[in-house]
């Protein structure tokens, strides 16, 4: 089944308490981007990746890391976060162009304390 | 401006009743747009995509595009409960690298 696998589900954590989330897709597909998603703002784009060792800033990348180092993972990386950074994030990834669909992982709740 | 604006709502209506999501935008460059339906505590799926003008028919879902106005559509027929969910209208970039730019999505409510 094609999918986009976040991990993990739930996450609480604490002020400066360095956290990854992973994400994995089995579609073979070029670009995997990060999102965050308020109450009132909506989804914003933090990271993306067009390829393997690519990746660029999106909407809202302060307090964010990124690597690609293989085609399949995109882990989103906190390395001190801070309780402006509770939210809900969703992964994608798509193929390598900009109309193609979207596809989503179910998302990762996350909670700094 | 936003690039794309979407009322929140929530947006109640009866089972059947016709529902009509409203997007609009700010760049008239912006051709291709898409309708992604989000359930709560899941992660958005492409519900439609449309190019520049005219309607785009799904079964009970068709999405239309005014370029005259900057509007942008969705409209369920014979809504069910099974489609209250929040609906996402998105824009795609019209070059470079990046995929889409998203309204905050309307919260769509059918009831029983």
């Amino acid at each position: 089944e094609a999918q986009v696998t976040q991990n993990p589900r739930y996450l609480i954590t604490v002020t400066g308490k360095k956290l990854t989330v992973t994400c994995s897709q089995n579609m073979n597909h070029e670009y995997m981007s990060w999102y965050r998603q308020d109450p009132g703002l909506g989804l914003r784009q933090i990271y993306y990746s067009m390829n393997v060792e690519v990746t660029d800033k999106g909407d809202v990348p302060e307090g964010y890391k990124v690597s690609r180092k293989e085609k399949r993972n995109f882990p989103l990386i906190l390395e001190s976060p801070s309780p402006n950074q509770t939210s809900l994030y969703f992964c994608a990834s798509r193929g390598q162009g900009a109309g193609e669909k979207l596809f989503f992982g179910s998302g990762t709740q996350l909670s700094v304390l | 401006q936003k690039e794309v604006e979407q009322d929140p709502g929530p947006l109640s209506v009866p089972e059947g009743a016709i529902v009509s999501l409203n997007c609009t935008y700010s760049n008239s460059a912006f051709q291709y747009f898409m309708w992604y339906r989000q359930y709560s505590r899941k992660g958005p799926e492409l519900l439609m995509y449309t190019y520049s003008s005219g309607n785009k028919e799904d079964g009970r879902f068709t999405a239309q595009v005014d370029k005259s106005s900057k509007y942008i559509s969705l409209f369920i027929r014979d809504s069910q409960p099974s489609d209250s969910a929040t609906y996402l209208c998105a824009r795609v970039s019209g070059g470079g690298a990046d995929g889409l730019t998203f309204g905050k999505g309307t919260h769509l409510i059918i009831q029983p």
